[in-house]
């Protein structure tokens, strides 16, 4: 079974720049996931889509991030313009439901983002 | 708002030398704590979900168990290829004004020496 793929892998921008970030989630998955890893620390969830609904945007920055899923299967993440704060590693993650059982969660390899 | 809190940051050991990785959390009303292996470069791996106190999960050298305040990561004997960073995860009951969002500890990061 594939697992959840995103693109690209690295990015090097300048701040105020733009930048958006692909992911295609495991087959079947409704429930899909974008998570920011800053350096050292865990991942802290920015955006989480059931199907193509957003169900928790709480912690997104949304004058500068902004995200769709359109059709209920992929999905990106965009940020405009770029601070230098936002230097990290963007996760995607998906999952079969949002409650268990089935709802352990299944991540990416990630976007490291390098704002300069 | 939920937290969890892992210690140590970092813990090394030698090959097959045992030990535990601890993880406290406060929440308004535990729905799942979850472990999770992230080596460098790549995102989490999923190993176990736990869901009530009193639960054990076990895989090949890692055995997770869950009380009301914390939950500990036993690893028997570990190998050098055990080296990895550790997460810990919790999900809460939805609340007024809350959310079931995964909330991540900082992680115990683990290096096996041969």
């Amino acid at each position: 079974e594939a697992g959840v793929a995103q693109s690209p892998r690295y990015k090097i921008i300048e701040k105020r720049q733009s930048v958006a970030f692909w992911c295609n989630p495991i087959s079947g998955h409704a429930t899909l996931y974008w998570y920011q890893q800053i350096l050292g620390q865990g991942p802290k969830l920015l955006i989480q889509f059931q199907n193509n609904g957003v169900v928790d945007d709480s912690q997104l920055p949304k004058d500068r991030f902004s995200a769709e899923r359109l059709k209920g299967v992929d999905s990106t993440l965009k940020i405009q313009p770029a601070k230098l704060e936002d230097s990290a590693v963007y996760l995607c993650a998906s999952s079969l439901f949002m409650q268990p059982p089935y709802n352990e969660q299944f991540f990416g390899p990630g976007t490291r983002l390098t704002v300069l | 708002e939920d937290q969890v809190t892992q210690s140590p940051e970092a813990l090394r050991l030698q090959e097959g030398e045992s030990s535990s990785l601890n993880c406290s959390y406060t929440v308004s009303g535990l729905r799942g704590l979850f472990w999770y292996r992230q080596d460098p470069g790549k995102g989490p791996e999923f190993l176990f979900t736990l869901y009530s106190a009193g639960e054990e999960k076990e895989k090949e050298r890692l055995k997770a168990t869950l009380t009301k305040k914390e939950s500990f990561l036993h690893i028997t004997a570990p190998k050098p290829e055990d080296s990895a960073t550790y997460l810990c995860a919790v999900q809460s009951y939805l609340t007024q004004g809350g959310s079931e969002k995964l909330v991540f500890g900082k992680g115990t990061k683990l290096t096996v020496n041969p």
